[in-house]
């Protein structure tokens, strides 16, 4: 099965310039998680979506970055404008309510951000 | 969520098990207890969850401590490609996971 998949794997760009990453999660999966991750924060999670309706965007830093889940496969996370300081690896991750014991989240192997 | 504690670091001889602690005295009775590893340069990777009761899977054993205060993964037989970043985490019903600072574990030959 395929699994979470995220692109641009790698990105570079310019202060000042529009960032969209892309996700793809796990086909059936009810729930997407979009992380950051850099040396001083660790992972942090920016937002999560149940059913494609946004549940928890607590975690956003701020009205530059934006996400969307227009339908069950796909995902945007959108920085505008980029700052050095968005430069980060940015990973998504997906899972299926389950009614037995917990449910697991798995991740996509992550987009790097490094904004210049 | 309730915080865990894990040690920053710790060596593993290749072949050997490989005990990872994690402290997580303040957990309520409907938190799970959640293991990930993150190799370089990758995303998180699932290893095993549990609630109660000690869990056993392909790649890992949960010993959850009977008060749940701690757990204990093992590693059976680590090797070279275990070396990674190992979190503990535990999960309320709310569906996300926070994540710490986790165990740097290197495993040498």
């Amino acid at each position: 099965d395929a699994g979470v998949i995220q692109s641009p794997r790698h990105e570079v760009t310019e202060m000042g310039q529009e960032v969209t990453l892309r996700c793809k999660p796990i086909s059936g999966h009810d729930y997407l998680f979009w992380y950051r991750q850099t040396m001083m924060r660790g992972l942090e999670l920016l937002i999560y979506f149940n059913n494609n309706v946004p549940i928890d965007d607590s975690g956003m830093p701020e009205d530059r970055f934006s996400a969307k889940m227009p339908n069950a496969s796909f995902s945007t996370l959108k920085i505008q404008p980029s700052e050095p300081r968005d430069s980060a690896v940015y990973f998504c991750a997906s899972s299926l309510r389950g009614r037995s014991s917990g449910n697991t989240i798995y991740f996509g192997e992550g987009s790097w951000l490094t904004v210049v | 969520d309730a915080k865990t504690t894990q040690p920053p670091s710790m060596d593993c001889a290749e072949g050997r098990a490989a005990n990872l602690p994690c402290n997580h005295s303040t957990i309520s009775g409907n938190e799970y207890v959640y293991w990930y590893r993150q190799i370089h340069s990758q995303g998180p990777q699932y290893i095993i969850h549990g609630l109660k009761n000690n869990e056993t899977n392909e790649m890992a054993s949960l010993i959850i401590t009977e008060d749940r205060k701690s757990s204990t993964l093992i590693l059976p037989h680590a090797t070279l490609r275990d070396t990674a970043v190992y979190y503990c985490i535990v999960r309320t019903n709310d569906y996300k996971l926070s994540f710490g600072a986790g165990t740097t574990v290197t495993v040498r030959a």
